[in-house]
């Protein structure tokens, strides 16, 4: 059962245009979420981050948003440069057994095109 | 800085050969460290996770293993490999905060 889910595989976004990735969860209890993004045969790279308390966090052409009521969170990147196509995973974390465990959606593969 | 550091990058081995994958960490002391397997087409699956040395959970039953001989040194090891150990195996890395570190991975190819 995917408590963390990525329903688009995909998405081809033009250069300059703005993407927008999705991510969904099932427990309301997780309260920190994170961006990352991975080239391949690459390590994924930290992105942002936001916390339940914030329903928005920006870096630069990166904003995360957060919707607590429909568990839902979105990664915007605006404008888009070929350099962005890579897999973005969404993951939240689960505190247990005193650690923080990363639970990972499926991922999106992002493709910028000129 | 911190740094991570995985090898090889990569590697073929036939079936039923050991394994033997090793993550070093640069720049921290007392990191919890994990290992992560992407296989094919999917996200990623943590395999095992360590708050110390010579403490080691595991998430999933599986045919690996892993050790902590050292603070920062983080081992992941088969005796035996199956075809469906193939996979990309990712080191990371976190200090206290939620945020974890991925080292640039290894990828396994068993035949």
């Amino acid at each position: 059962d995917q408590q963390v889910k990525q329903n688009s595989p995909s998405l081809s976004v033009q250069e300059g245009r703005i993407s927008i990735l999705n991510c969904d969860y099932t427990n309301s209890m997780f309260d920190y979420f994170l961006w990352y993004k991975k080239y391949p045969a690459e390590g994924p790279t930290f992105l942002i981050s936001i916390s339940s308390i914030k329903d928005k966090n920006e870096d630069g052409r990166f904003t995360v948003f957060l919707n607590k009521s429909a568990k839902h969170l979105s990664l915007h990147i605006v404008p888009s440069q070929p350099g962005d196509s890579a897999v973005y995973f969404c993951a939240t974390t689960l505190r247990s057994g005193g650690y923080n465990k990363l639970i990972f959606g499926a991922g999106t593969r992002l493709a910028v095109h000129p | 800085s911190q740094t991570i550091h995985q090898w090889p990058a990569t590697l073929v081995q036939p079936v039923g050969s050991p394994l033997s994958l090793e993550c070093t960490v640069e720049g921290t002391s007392n990191p919890n460290l994990y290992w992560y397997r992407q296989a094919a087409g999917r996200g990623l699956q943590l395999l095992f996770y360590s708050v110390g040395i010579g403490q080691i959970s595991s998430e999933v039953p599986q045919n690996l293993s892993a050790s902590r001989p050292q603070d920062r040194q983080f081992i992941l090891s088969s005796k035996k490999l199956l075809l469906s150990d193939s996979g990309f195996y990712l080191c990371a890395w976190s200090v206290r905060g939620d945020t974890q570190y991925f080292g640039p991975g290894t990828r396994l190819t068993v035949l």
